[in-house]
């Protein structure tokens, strides 16, 4: 039973455009989003995140938004660059758990062509 | 600091053998996460600890998996008897009381 769902598992993009990479979530608790990239060989590395208190949050390039009726999440990156090419999960968590345990989805991976 | 160390970076062993992952989390980091992933489920949890206490670990697949950490500085997953369905690439992570997590290199396990 997927708790986070990313139904898109590739995404090929051209530099310069704007990627959109989307996430849906089933439980109704969570209330803590984030976004990780990850590269070949390498650890999920976190890149942004949004409580359930807001609908929007930006950091450079990438801002994520959020629509809690329709439990879904997406992750704008603009505009792309060929070194934006990796997986990238989508995270969720009950906050009112202490314990800060994240649910992933399965990931997309992003291909940005120079 | 180095980050989360985890060893080996690949492992290749027969079906039936005991393998042994191991995670140095970040000093000061409070909670370990244990994550695998696969192209089929994606990262899934498999344990994590608090203060070196085991607090869920329903994500451990079967009772051949089990996970100790004896102190705050190591944690070890070990896989007995190993079966070709678990490999996959094993993933350690830390964190301090938030959602910071900070993840490992990981650990591909081949189990032919």
């Amino acid at each position: 039973d997927q708790q986070v769902k990313q139904n898109s598992p590739s995404l090929s993009v051209q530099e310069g455009r704007i990627s959109i990479l989307n996430c849906d979530y089933t439980n109704s608790m969570f209330d803590y989003f984030l976004w990780y990239k990850k590269y070949p060989a390498e650890g999920p590395t976190f890149l942004i995140s949004i409580s359930s208190i807001k609908d929007k949050n930006e950091d450079g390039r990438f801002t994520v938004f959020l629509n809690k009726s329709a439990k879904h999440l997406s992750l704008h990156i603009v505009p792309s660059q060929p070194g934006d090419s990796a997986v990238y999960f989508c995270a969720a968590s009950d906050s009112g758990g202490s314990n800060y345990k994240l649910t992933f989805g399965k990931g997309t991976l992003l291909t940005v062509n120079p | 600091d180095a980050g989360v160390i985890q060893s080996p970076r690949h492992e290749v062993t027969e079906m039936g053998q005991e393998v042994t992952l191991r995670c140095k989390p970040i000093s000061g980091h409070n909670s370990l996460f244990w994550y695998r992933q696969t192209m089929m489920r994606g990262l899934e949890l498999l344990i994590y600890f608090n203060n070196n206490v085991p607090i869920d670990d329903s994500g451990m697949p079967e009772d051949r998996f089990s996970a100790k950490m004896p102190n705050a500085s190591f944690s070890t997953l070990k896989i007995q008897p190993s079966e070709p369905r678990d490999s996959a690439v094993y993933f350690c992570a830390s964190s301090l009381r938030n959602y910071g997590y900070t993840f490992g290199s990981g650990t591909r396990l081949t189990v032919v």
